[in-house]
């Protein structure tokens, strides 16, 4: 079993829709998680980063996570064509044990 | 504020031949990395540099060097580049493995 487990889609929404995206990991020990953006032909950029249990909102964007469950999702309200992308969730063990393990992606589109 | 530079963006070599992979971040961070990405196989981590002096070998180092020339800048080398070194390449950097990565806009490599 992978450490990190991420449904790649691809997955097709229209405009305005509420997006879920998730990941499920096999290790109790992460303690952070954070979410990733990749447009085509560019490289990740940091969209979410939360170390605890619940929900962490910014703006249409909401970052939950369940370390019961060991599964953490990624909520986009109000979809819009601009979310058109790749999310990579990503998650470590915190001090310095080791560096961030990431999920393989979820291709994204949103279509007007 | 440039982040991190990755140079050059795109690379076509032949089979046996030899390059450097520039990269350098002015966020004065202490952590660099190197990935590398490929289709369904996502993120893949190659080496990594926790300070300036030090190096580690990540999931897939082999054929590969890498060099920490200074707090800056951290340089990956193919010696005999093989066709299965075809990929994007990206270094990033991170003030330290508890944090996020930032990530540079990749380069290209085809190996022919």
């Amino acid at each position: 079993q992978k450490e990190v487990e991420q449904d790649p889609g691809p997955l097709s929404v229209p405009e305005g829709a509420i997006v879920s995206l998730n990941c499920t990991y096999s290790n109790s020990a992460f303690q952070y998680f954070m979410w990733y953006r990749q447009y085509s032909r560019k490289g990740p950029e940091l969209l979410m980063y939360t170390y605890s249990s619940g929900n962490k909102e910014d703006g249409r964007f909401t970052a939950q996570v369940d370390k019961s469950s060991k599964y953490i999702s990624l909520f986009i309200r109000d979809s819009q064509p601009s979310d058109s992308a790749t999310y990579l969730c990503a998650m470590g063990y915190g001090g310095s044990q080791g560096n961030l393990i990431f999920g393989k992606g979820t291709k994204l589109s949103v279509k007007p | 504020n440039a982040g991190v530079t990755q140079t050059p963006k795109f690379q076509v070599l032949k089979t046996g031949q030899s390059m450097t992979l520039q990269c350098a971040q002015d966020m004065n961070h202490n952590s660099m990395y190197w990935y590398r990405q490929d289709p369904g196989m996502g993120l893949r981590l190659i080496y990594y540099s926790a300070s300036e002096g030090t190096t580690d070998k990540g999931e897939v180092p082999n054929g590969y060097n890498v060099s920490r020339l200074n707090k800056r800048e951290f340089s990956l080398r193919l010696e005999s580049a093989a066709p299965s070194q075809t990929s994007v390449y990206f270094c990033a950097s991170s003030a330290g493995q508890d944090f996020g990565y930032t990530f540079g806009s990749g380069t290209r490599l085809t190996v022919v």
